[in-house]
């Protein structure tokens, strides 16, 4: 089976542009997240999805990012306009449904998009 | 708040020897999960080994071991016969015992290790 799936892989771009990052799930996978990883603060969690609906989104940084996930297999990380801090890696994660008592809390990440903001 | 530290930016070791990996963290829960992931240079973050906070035997997976000590919020990953393919960062990571909704993991700032052949 796929695992997750990213791209793009490398964005370079100016700033003041629009960058949108995709991502593809697991199939079966009803939890997506979107992590952020910056050398100065590690991994951070942006926002994260349950059944194509965003149920946390406190971890978004402002309101130049935005993100969608039209639909079971497909999502976007969007952030418009562009700044050089946020420049990251910027990975998507999907998670299985949990059991039937707790959740296990693995996540299968994609490889992640190298975005540059020049 | 949960926190994750790690306090060793870099580690070392010769090839198949053994090294380990440290790791603490803070809460007021009981129930939990540990995790360590494994960076390799391709990005992809891969899961090492899980353990659960209420299992007072420590979890292994082949080479891999841990050394949990719950009072002491203590999270160390013991990595035996060490191989050239192990060179990554290791990320300690937390997350909550949930019932519903989604495991949101904390993660420590990571490890970088390097194996010497």
């Amino acid at each position: 089976d796929a695992g997750v799936i990213q791209s793009p892989r490398h964005e370079v771009t100016e700033m003041g542009q629009e960058v949108t990052l995709r991502c593809k799930p697991i199939s079966g996978h009803d939890y997506l997240f979107w992590y952020r990883q910056t050398m100065m603060r590690g991994l951070e969690l942006l926002i994260y999805f349950n059944n194509n609906v965003p149920i946390d989104d406190s971890g978004m940084p402002e309101d130049r990012f935005s993100a969608k996930m039209p639909n079971a297999s497909f999502s976007t990380l969007k952030i418009q306009p562009s700044e050089p801090r946020d420049s990251a890696v910027y990975f998507c994660a999907s998670s299985p449904p949990g059991q039937a008592f707790g959740k296990t809390g693995e996540l299968f990440f994609g490889e992640g998009s190298r975005l540059t903001v020049l | 708040a949960q926190t994750v530290t790690q306090s060793q930016p870099e580690m070392s070791v010769q090839e198949a020897e053994t090294v380990t990996l440290s790791c603490t963290y803070d809460t007021s829960e009981s129930d939990y999960y540990l995790f360590w992931y494994k960076q390799p240079p391709s990005r992809q973050m891969i899961l090492v080994i899980r353990q659960e906070a209420y299992k007072q035997q420590n979890a292994t997976e082949n080479r891999f071991s841990v050394n949990f000590q719950k009072a002491a919020k203590s999270f160390s990953l013991k990595i035996s016969d060490s191989q050239l393919g192990d060179a990554a960062m290791y990320f300690c990571a937390y997350g909550g015992f949930i019932i519903q909704g989604a495991q949101k993991l904390v993660f420590g700032q990571g490890t970088r290790l390097t194996i010497n052949p």
